[in-house]
Order: structure tokens, then C-alpha cells, then sequence
């Protein structure tokens, strides 16, 4: 298993402002995910963090609104850039520790909201 | 493509019934299925996986999920539901090449004393 800490745990921010969430692991971890949860809503994978390369994006998610890092095997973060109401959401991290079973852990999340 | 669907989105139970919330997949080979638990505000937390071999699956806090290929399902089942199990419900799908995870729009249970 793997200890996945998220920080801020929570935020409220103004349109048009930029926040940075942190993923920090307890262990080198191969894969590290962003997810998205908008309210009562499921999750939605943004991007895949890769290790000093850039993210790989899903369709409908771009770099310059959501850029990513991942300077090493046990941290990673996403910023959400020049934010708008829409941007409310569940920000999650989560790592993949033994690849062959693609069994994800998950951080608490990010609860995000912008007014 | 793979998608995943639950058709209940909220499910109501009293407390000490039995429990079934209904997963769909659609995926050309064998999938890995898994279910997550979410608490309010709370992440998610691994409930009970499949890979390959024994159809039916044991997980965590008494939960049990079956593989039915033919049906295209991986139904999570509980015998007796207690009040802290109030939670939403996420199954999600993946594949042996990749470690995304497709994931179901949830199903939200409610207990009642």
C-alpha cells in the first residue's frame, strides 16, 4: 500500500487566481494520476504525471490550464490554472504501487472551490 | 472502449438487510475490476479487486463481488448492511496494458436505523 498526503486538504479561491496542490508519497511509486470529482459527480482522470517528462493529458484536459510536475518517484503537483466557478471540484492524487495489478491508492483529495 | 456503468444512483436499505449494488462494463477482453468506497469527505479506499481465477471476490468490511462474464458484471454484494456503510460506491474497470482506471458515476447508499 502506499500513504498518499494532499495539500491544502481545502481552498477557496477567486476567479482567475492559480492554485498549486501538492501529492507527496510515502514510497517511489511507477504511476501517478490526477483525478477530478466535480460535485455528485464521478471521478475523471485529468492526467498521467510522468516522471521528469511532461504529464499526458486526457481529451479535454490541457497543459495550460492544469500543468503538472512530477520531479521525482514520490511527489507530484497540479495546478489549476486562472480558475473559474466551473474549476469547483475534488482534486485527487493517486499512485499505482505494483503495476502488473494497476490497483490504485488514493490521496484524500483536494476540495477546491472558487467563487 | 471501456465504460462502466451503475445504474442505481441512490440506493436506500435498512440497516441488517442484504445489500446489491449492480456494476456494467464494456471491454473487449478481460477486465480488472475493482470497487471503491468514498465517506464524505473522505478519498477513495479499495474495497475488493479482480484479476483472473475465482469469479467471487472477498474484500474489506464484509463486502463480496462476483465476476459474471457472460452478463458483462461485477455486482457488489453485502449480507447484512450496517449504518456505517452509508457511502458512495464507485466500480471502476481497468486493463492489464495500462493503469487507468475507468470509473462508474457512483451509486450513493443510505441506511436506515
Amino acid at each position: 500500500s502506499a500513504v498518499i498526503s494532499q495539500k491544502p486538504s481545502r481552498d477557496i479561491c477567486q476567479r482567475g487566481t492559480s492554485l498549486t496542490i501538492q501529492c507527496q508519497v510515502d514510497s517511489q511509486v511507477t504511476m501517478m494520476f490526477w483525478y477530478r470529482q466535480q460535485p455528485g459527480q464521478s471521478l475523471t482522470l485529468i492526467a498521467t504525471a510522468n516522471q521528469g517528462s511532461e504529464a499526458t493529458y486526457e481529451s479535454g484536459f490541457v497543459i495550460d490550464k492544469f500543468p503538472i510536475s512530477r520531479p521525482n518517484l514520490t511527489f507530484s503537483t497540479l495546478t489549476v490554472s486562472n480558475m473559474s466557478p466551473e474549476d469547483s471540484s475534488i482534486y485527487l492524487c493517486s499512485v499505482v504501487v505494483t503495476s502488473d495489478t494497476g490497483e490504485l491508492f488514493f490521496g484524500e483529495g483536494s476540495r477546491l472551490t472558487v467563487l | 472502449a471501456q465504460s462502466v456503468t451503475q445504474p442505481d444512483i441512490h440506493i436506500t436499505v435498512s440497516e441488517g438487510a442484504s445489500l446489491e449494488l449492480r456494476c456494467n462494463y464494456s471491454y473487449g477482453a478481460t477486465p480488472y475490476l475493482f470497487w471503491y468506497v468514498q465517506s464524505p469527505g473522505q478519498g477513495l479506499q479499495l474495497l475488493l479487486k479482480y484479476f483472473s481465477g475465482d469469479t467471487l471476490v472477498q474484500g474489506i468490511k464484509g463486502f463480496e463481488a462476483e465476476f459474471k462474464r457472460s452478463q458483462s458484471s461485477f455486482n457488489l454484494r453485502k449480507p447484512s448492511v450496517h449504518w456505517s456503510d452509508a457511502a458512495e460506491y464507485f466500480c471502476a474497470v481497468g486493463t492489464y496494458n495500462t493503469d487507468k482506471l475507468i470509473f462508474g458515476t457512483g451509486t450513493r447508499l443510505q441506511v436506515f436505523p
